[in-house]
């Protein structure tokens, strides 16, 4: 079955653009949805699909796919922003879903 | 607003069933058109998709889970359940239900309850 990898830590100076990233063969098929997760608290979907924000998202987040590699892009990057991020598609050979193994991202 | 809400035993014991129940409000389980998955994270590591239930009982579960793993859902108590079998420590996390929606080429899941924690320990 297929996988997604993710860097497992990306760090950014306080109001630059970041990328994370997220591998696998499953995305050239199916897009991507992101996840912010803070320390003790449940995920929060920040993008999905092509570049959909759900309300409330800030549109310093988007997301964009490019063969088999998704991105999250955060421009203007805020000290509220670090954080666990996670990608999520779905398995191009089964009818089951999976998550990237995360990126932790430290604002400097 | 739509909220989820996790409810089960915190501590489970070794080959023991794992045994959860997802309180919805905010929106009718048989009325929808999405699904409601589960998600777990073990302490300190990433997230696992476990599986999804649609309301009419259609369940697709991941296949590393799959021989352990059933969901259910009680329509008339808006609630969706989740029991793992056989548990063993590997099995303690922090355990999450969260809508799930699929659309032409992408699936999402929001909103997410707060989770609750569950240990697997005799």
């Amino acid at each position: 079955s297929s996988e997604l990898t993710q860097d497992p830590a990306v760090s950014v100076a306080l109001g630059q653009t970041v990328r994370i990233t997220c591998q696998g063969d499953s995305l050239t098929n199916y897009h991507a949805s992101w996840y912010q997760q803070k320390p003790g608290r449940a995920p929060v979907l920040v993008v999905y699909g092509q570049d959909n924000r759900p309300s409330g998202i800030p549109d310093r987040f988007s997301g964009s796919t490019s063969g088999n590699t998704a991105s999250l892009t955060i421009t203007g990057t805020q000290a509220e922003d670090e954080a666990d991020y996670y990608c999520n598609s779905r398995d191009s050979s089964d009818d089951h879903w999976m998550f990237g193994g995360g990126t932790k991202l430290t604002v400097l | 607003q739509l909220q989820l809400q996790e409810s089960g035993p915190g501590l489970v014991k070794p080959s023991e069933t794992l045994s959860l129940t997802c309180s919805v409000s905010g929106d009718s389980i048989s009325t929808s058109t999405y699904y409601w998955g589960w998600v777990r994270q073990p302490p300190g590591e990433g997230l696992e998709w476990i599986g999804s239930i649609f309301y009419s009982g259609n369940t697709y579960y991941n296949p590393s889970l799959k021989s352990r793993v059933s969901m259910s859902v009680d329509t008339s108590k808006n609630q969706i359940s989740l029991k793992l079998r056989s548990v063993t420590a590997a099995d303690t996390s922090v355990y999450y239900c969260a809508r799930h929606s699929t659309s032409n080429r992408v699936g999402w899941f929001a909103p997410w309850g707060q989770g609750t924690l569950v240990t697997v320990s005799s």
